[in-house]
């Protein structure tokens, strides 16, 4: 699967929108964007995903660049209970890799108070 | 409710102590799949399958096997675990195996904690 890069960490105040950016400027035409996280001490959920147009689910939205090398994942009023580990990944769709879901290291989302 | 579950969620063993992590979804899912996470390494996906008695080998294999006998049923099994096992084990399932992956979700189980003395 194609690489994607995500800052380490981000802060952000609750009930504040919050911005956690992706680059995937190696994505092919094909790749979906998908957003997980992962709440501490829990199972990776998933958040989101789209191809090519901004996508809208009760938990976020996906802003997707227009030559797709980038994508933000928007939370439009963080609680406590976001702060997470916040996975931008790519999936082939012609991926023979076990269909695994490469998690790479995230943003570490600090939410306060 | 929809769901992954794991068993145990947490397990002290010791060198060489045969154990089976057993992972259960009530979802009709196709594809399972077994990640563990360590610090610095993220999750690495250990075996997976598209479907009952179809399963493959993943990033971390040595050491793990599975079988599929039963679509809601995925046991991860630990011959004669090491001290290197020890980690965070999930389970994983979604819906479809093979057409459309690209798209589609995957939901986890809660995890099991394994320590390996």
């Amino acid at each position: 699967d194609a690489k994607t890069t995500q800052p380490n960490s981000m802060e952000s105040n609750e009930e504040e929108p919050v911005h956690l950016p992706c680059n995937h400027s190696t994505i092919s035409g094909t790749d979906y964007i998908h957003w997980y996280r992962q709440l501490p001490s829990q199972g990776p959920e998933y958040v989101i995903h789209g191809l090519t147009s901004n996508v809208n689910n009760r938990m976020a939205s996906l802003a997707i660049a227009e030559d797709r090398k980038s994508s933000t994942l928007i939370l439009h009023r963080a609680t406590l209970r976001d702060a997470a580990v916040y996975y931008c990944i790519l999936r082939e769709i012609n991926s023979n890799s076990g269909y695994a879901l490469n998690f790479g290291k995230g943003t570490s989302l600090l939410v306060t108070p | 409710e929809a769901q992954v579950t794991q068993n145990p969620r947490y397990l002290i063993t010791v060198t060489g102590k045969k154990l089976t992590v057993t992972c259960s979804q009530n979802m009709n899912h196709e594809y399972m799949s077994w990640y563990r996470q360590d610090p610095g390494l993220g999750l690495r996906q250990i075996y997976y399958s598209m479907n009952v008695e179809v399963t493959d080998k993943g990033d971390v294999p040595e050491g793990y096997k599975v079988s599929r006998k039963e679509k809601r049923n995925f046991p991860l099994i630990l011959e004669s675990p090491s001290p290197n096992q020890t980690s965070l084990y999930f389970c994983a399932s979604s819906l479809r195996g093979r057409a459309l992956i690209s798209k589609e979700t995957q939901y986890f189980g809660p995890g099991t904690r394994l320590l390996v003395l």
